[in-house]
């Protein structure tokens, strides 16, 4: 079945600094690829995705990049703010199948 | 709109007890999902409902039951639980299938002792 690796599993970077998060899946019929974000005690909310015809999307301090062919997708995150701490989990969903999986997730940590 | 919401927040039960956790969402969206969180484990869908009256089984559905006889509720059911359910429980919804935006509720923390 579908596996979906993300690491690091906890990441500290310098308030300011990027921060990347990647993660690698097995199923080549995986094609869609959100991120969610989930706060401290709080609900996990999206805050990007990508769709596996398209190689990168952004959205102001954060884009996705996807690599179809060595099936891994990854999460950059510029000039790291404390708000972005948090953890992050990354999913690949094949839509024929309605199925998903979620990464075990990356704990960041933005440090001041 | 008070978008996705669940009931209870909290619970702790016996082994062998039942429960039912209810998910209820405002938005009008077709499909509606289970999942557990477990530390280190990201998290795992349990069930999911792609419309009114329809379950389907995701990656862990053993010892769970659902059902979606409105549109707008979705029930998780154990009927004996065990100490590996202790988890937290999240329910969400989506209005355009599995690919689109996941909407997720507050949580269920739930203890089996």
């Amino acid at each position: 079945g579908e596996n979906v690796e993300q690491h690091p599993s906890t990441l500290s970077v310098q308030e300011g600094d990027s921060a990347v998060i990647k993660c690698t899946y097995s199923d080549s019929a995986s094609n869609y690829f959100p991120w969610y974000k989930q706060e401290l005690g709080k609900r996990p909310q999206l805050i990007i995705d990508i769709r596996s015809n398209v190689g990168e999307k952004k959205d102001q301090r954060i884009a996705v990049t996807l690599n179809k062919t060595a099936k891994h997708f990854s999460l950059h995150i510029t000039e790291t703010q404390p708000e972005d701490s948090a953890v992050y989990f990354c999913a690949a969903i094949t839509v024929r199948d309605d199925k998903i999986i979620f990464g075990k997730g990356t704990r960041l940590h933005i440090l001041p | 709109n008070a978008g996705v919401t669940q009931t209870p927040k909290f619970r702790v039960l016996k082994t062998g007890q039942s429960m039912t956790l209810l998910c209820a969402q405002d938005m009008n969206h077709e499909y509606m999902y289970w999942y557990r969180q477990d530390p280190g484990m990201g998290l795992r869908l349990i069930h999911y409902s792609v419309g009114e009256g329809t379950t389907a089984k995701g990656e862990v559905p053993d010892g769970y039951n659902v059902s979606r006889l409105k549109k707008q509720n979705f029930l998780l059911g154990l009927e004996s639980a065990a100490p590996s359910q202790t988890s937290v429980y999240f329910c969400a919804s989506s209005y355009s299938g599995i690919r689109g935006e996941q909407y997720f509720g507050p949580g269920t923390r739930l203890t089996v002792t």
